[in-house]
């Protein structure tokens, strides 16, 4: 299996100020069709999870331009240019290149 | 807006079985992968099972291989997931959620197994 792992795994911010968060996977997520399926998800406190970027950096229907994602092969990140209060919760990586479908443990985000 | 609405969570006994239900409205079920993604009390997401549109494929999460069922029925826009032989680290919120990358997501129902 593909084990995805997540850095920092609690990072609190300044409104205002940018956050980052690394994922990094145990074998490449390239995919034999040439697609790299890794994704980001935000669940806030009591929600569902919802998906941010899909594919390292495609935005999601709807997701604010502020929240970008970056990487190749096994590196990735998730940058929030300006952590507003809505932003607070837990962040995952996830990638759907191979079964099983893997999550990394999530990083949670709080306003310092 | 594309719904998800899961139900058939519950308290059942170790060894027990439940059978989760998903009913989708607002985009062409038919088209799209679904999964069943889990989530632990207070832990992370955990990926259980997927099937594709049409049904022929379906993988699933070791742990519960050969006790979990994933299924559909593209005429009632319902997503199934039978659980027997339930074990107490089953006890989770269950997901459902649209796609092999998934999208959008229900709000989950709460399986607890316990004695």
């Amino acid at each position: 299996d593909i084990v995805m792992t997540q850095t920092p795994l609690s990072s609190p911010v300044t409104l205002g100020q940018p956050a980052s968060i690394s994922c990094r996977s145990s074998q490449s997520l390239v995919h034999r069709d040439g697609n790299t399926y890794l994704s980001w998800l935000q669940q806030r406190p009591g929600q569902p999870p919802r998906l941010l970027i899909y594919k390292i950096s495609n935005r999601f229907s709807g997701v604010p331009d502020r929240f970008s994602g970056s990487g190749a092969g096994t590196d990735f990140t998730l940058k929030i240019s300006r952590v507003e209060a809505e932003d607070v919760g837990v962040y995952y990586c996830m990638q759907a290149t191979q079964f099983p479908r893997t999550f990394g443990q999530g990083t949670k985000v709080e306003i310092k | 807006e594309v719904q998800l609405v899961e139900s058939g969570g519950g308290l059942v006994q170790p060894g027990g079985s439940l059978r989760l239900s998903c009913v989708a409205s607002e985009f062409t079920f038919s088209r799209y992968w679904m999964s069943w993604v889990r989530q632990a009390p207070g832990k992370g997401l955990e990926w259980v099972a997927n099937i594709k549109e049409d049904g022929s494929e379906k993988h699933y999460v070791d742990s519960v291989e050969g006790r979990f069922t994933i299924s559909r029925d593209n005429a009632k826009n319902a997503l199934y997931l039978q659980m027997n032989s339930l074990r107490t680290e089953d006890t989770a919120v269950y997901f459902c959620a649209r796609g092999d990358n998934p999208n959008y997501w229900g709000q989950g129902t709460l399986v607890t197994v316990s004695s």
